[in-house]
């Protein structure tokens, strides 16, 4: 089974800041990294898969990095629909599991 | 356009039965590659997978629940059930399904329902 260890756990920040979330795996897992966003009450919505690539319509201002066991989510330049919590999953391998969560809240 | 749709009980009591569908649209469960899976989310914590059915009726489940957990799915009516038995607070959630697809290796959950918060209560 892999682990994923996601940080922060709550991340407090401006509009206009750039913020990086980390997720890190207990083993490789190549590129099969996924990064969701979540407002509350709502439904998670897919962001970023293969580690890099956006998915359909996100702004240009998200962008994943990583491959192996380190991955990186940046958002450029905080807006205010940005506030959220950010879930890192990874599926290279059965069962797919997602990290703990980060919260961005404003500063 | 696809789109998927939770519903189900939003209470039941502890040692019940819990029966949840999810009735989608825009895509197939014959096609090949197609999967429907069964996530949720206590208040507050983070996203617990919980089982998967994919278009030739092979069926996951998550490691800790499995002996609880069914999925089942009727193509025809483009519904999957996931049932899951002797309920418990613990169990207190929103529970979403979602789609996934697969092919020489997973993808990630594209498609998501709105989810449904059921409660597990006396």
């Amino acid at each position: 089974v892999i682990w994923m260890t996601q940080s922060p756990s709550l991340l407090s920040a401006s509009t206009g800041d750039r913020v990086t979330i980390s997720c890190r795996m207990s083993q490789g897992i190549s590129s099969y990294l996924a990064w969701y966003q979540q407002k509350p009450g709502k439904a998670p919505e897919l962001l970023i898969y293969a580690a890099s690539t956006l998915q359909s319509g996100v702004p240009s201002r998200f962008s994943g990095s990583g491959s192996g066991t380190d991955f990186t989510l940046t958002i450029s330049c905080l807006q205010s629909e940005d506030f959220a919590t950010y879930y890192c999953q990874q599926y290279y391998s059965f069962p797919p599991l997602f990290g703990q969560g980060t919260k961005v809240e404003i500063k | 356009q696809v789109t998927l749709r939770e519903s189900g009980p939003a209470l039941v009591k502890p040692t019940q039965t819990l029966t949840l569908t999810c009735t989608f649209s825009g895509f197939s469960l014959s096609t090949s590659g197609m999967c429907v899976s069964w996530i949720r989310q206590p208040p507050g914590k983070a996203l617990e997978w919980l089982a998967l059915i994919d278009w030739d009726d092979d069926k996951y489940y998550s490691t800790s629940l499995k002996t609880r957990l069914t999925i089942s799915k009727d193509t025809s009516k483009n519904q999957v059930v996931l049932t899951m038995t002797n309920m418990d607070p613990v169990d207190t959630a929103t529970y979403y399904c979602a789609r996934i697809q697969r092919g020489s290796g997973w993808h990630p959950f594209d498609y998501w329902g709105q989810g449904t918060l059921v409660t597990v209560s006396s």
